[in-house]
């Protein structure tokens, strides 16, 4: 287990309301990225939060939102549900935000299964 | 556009053989490389990494090979048990900015005993 823990599990929402995720990184680690599974697919990028701020951020709408907190626990939003929203939502901690190596290496959470109606 | 993909969707081997799993990409920024595994219900794993300035990297009966030349990636693994059985993914990640791994579709990979 990489200590990267995700809530919850699984979620039901219907179009049009609004979901928050929430994940808690591994001890140590200050900086957590998140990532959409589509069923099939690999991890797409979402955004990463190092230290509280807003690090990258990839093609996705302004209604994916997050937050980051000062135990560098983090949170996801998503606003105004479509059903292309349902997928895995993934969390990553890792040292820092830098490419360097293996210290840098992101450490996965299980992730929520979110499916949308 | 740039992007990291993979030649063979589903690989099945018998237990006991080697399996190799590849993946090209085409962002010649690129210079780190990772492998992941993911199981069944589970995030992915980190399973080994290289950077472009090495050919060939091993670890605990996994090897990796990188190709720069052709921009091709491989996973070999040894002695395949039923507990490989996962989708493998190839993720590259370009030099110069935030650690963002950018992630090809996969490959599921099938151990029958």
């Amino acid at each position: 287990e990489t200590g990267v823990t995700q809530s919850p599990t699984h979620l039901i929402k219907t179009r049009g309301q609004q979901v928050t995720l929430r994940c808690s990184s591994q001890s140590g680690h200050n900086t957590v990225s998140w990532y959409q599974q589509a069923l099939g697919q690999g991890p797409q990028f979402i955004f990463q939060y190092y230290r509280e701020e807003e690090n990258g951020r990839g093609n996705f709408p302004p209604r994916f939102s997050g937050l980051q907190f000062p135990n560098y626990s983090s949170e996801l939003n998503v606003n105004a549900l479509e059903l292309d929203d349902s997928a895995l939502y993934l969390c990553a901690s890792s040292i820092g935000p830098l490419a360097g190596g293996p210290s840098e290496t992101q450490y996965f959470g299980p992730g929520t299964r979110l499916l949308v109606l | 556009g740039e992007s990291v993909g993979l030649h063979l969707p589903t690989l099945s081997v018998q237990e006991g053989d080697n399996s190799i799993i590849n993946c090209a990409y085409s962002n010649s920024a690129s210079d780190y490389f990772i492998w992941y595994k993911q199981e069944s219900g589970k995030g992915p794993q980190f399973i080994i990494d290289i950077r472009s300035n090495m050919d060939k990297r091993q670890g605990q009966r996994v090897t990796v090979l990188l190709n720069k030349t052709v921009k091709h990636l491989s996973l070999q693994i040894a002695a395949t048990q039923p507990g490989d059985s996962a989708v493998y993914f190839c993720a590259e990640i370009a030099s110069g900015g935030s650690y963002i791994p950018t992630f090809g579709r996969g490959t599921s990979l099938i151990v029958h005993p």
